[in-house]
């Protein structure tokens, strides 16, 4: 099956910093990635669609100069959550589009759980 | 894309099938039904796709309704590793697409010795 990576997968951090975070496909090319957010006991919310070469689409209410994404490859996407709060702290989702074999679908990556103190 | 509800928790017994229900009246016809897990801190997890026929995998089968207003995800033989939340999703153009996936609360399966 389709391989998807993320670094670090957690990290804590001090109040007014930045952290970034990166996505790998491992084994296909991703078209097309996407970055969600997770708070405790609540379900997946997409932050923004990223295509390669082009700039994100952010959703409504994320604010696209606090959580910069790049989409520099096929293979990778970065997530940059700047001047980061204790607010931000939350599981941090990526997932790539793509073939994988016979199968053209999302696949998610591991997450990354940030701590802001 | 349409919405879709499913109920908050259910038990299994593991060995047991485990038929998860989820209701999606208002689909259109170019949306598919999706069924993705996520098992605790870890990423979602892709189970299985259907537009309007049943479909079967190595993971599960999925049995869409002739009307499409709903669907059931089976899990044959439930083991405690399938303990999870399940997502059922519904999004226009299915395979071949990089259209978003929605989540909603989903059903948190419990399997149990």
């Amino acid at each position: 099956g389709a391989v998807v990576s993320q670094h670090p997968s957690w990290v804590i951090c001090k109040s007014g910093t930045s952290v970034k975070i990166e996505c790998r496909s491992l084994d296909f090319q991703a078209t097309t990635m996407f970055w969600y957010r997770q708070f405790p006991k609540q379900s997946l919310m997409l932050m923004a669609t990223s295509n390669e070469g082009s700039k994100a689409t952010y959703e409504q209410g994320v604010e696209k100069d606090k959580f910069l994404i790049n989409h520099a490859s096929l293979t990778l996407s970065t997530l940059t959550v700047t001047s980061a709060h204790p607010e931000d702290s939350s599981f941090y989702i990526c997932s790539g589009s793509g073939l994988a074999g016979v199968r053209y679908e999302q696949y998610f990556g591991p997450g990354t759980r940030l701590t802001v103190t | 894309d349409a919405k879709t509800t499913q109920p908050p928790s259910m038990d299994c017994a593991e060995g047991r099938a485990a038929n998860l229900p989820c209701n999606h009246s208002t689909i259109s016809g170019n949306e598919y039904v999706y069924w993705y897990r996520q098992i605790h801190s870890q990423g979602p997890q892709y189970i299985i796709h259907g537009l309007k026929n049943n479909e079967t995998n190595e993971m599960a089968s999925l049995i869409i309704t002739e009307d499409r207003k709903s669907s059931t995800l089976i899990l044959p033989h439930a083991t405690l590793r399938d303990t999870a939340v399940y997502y059922c999703i519904v999004r226009v153009g299915g395979t071949g697409t990089a259209s978003k996936l929605t989540f909603g609360t989903g059903t948190r399966l419990q399997v149990t010795l």
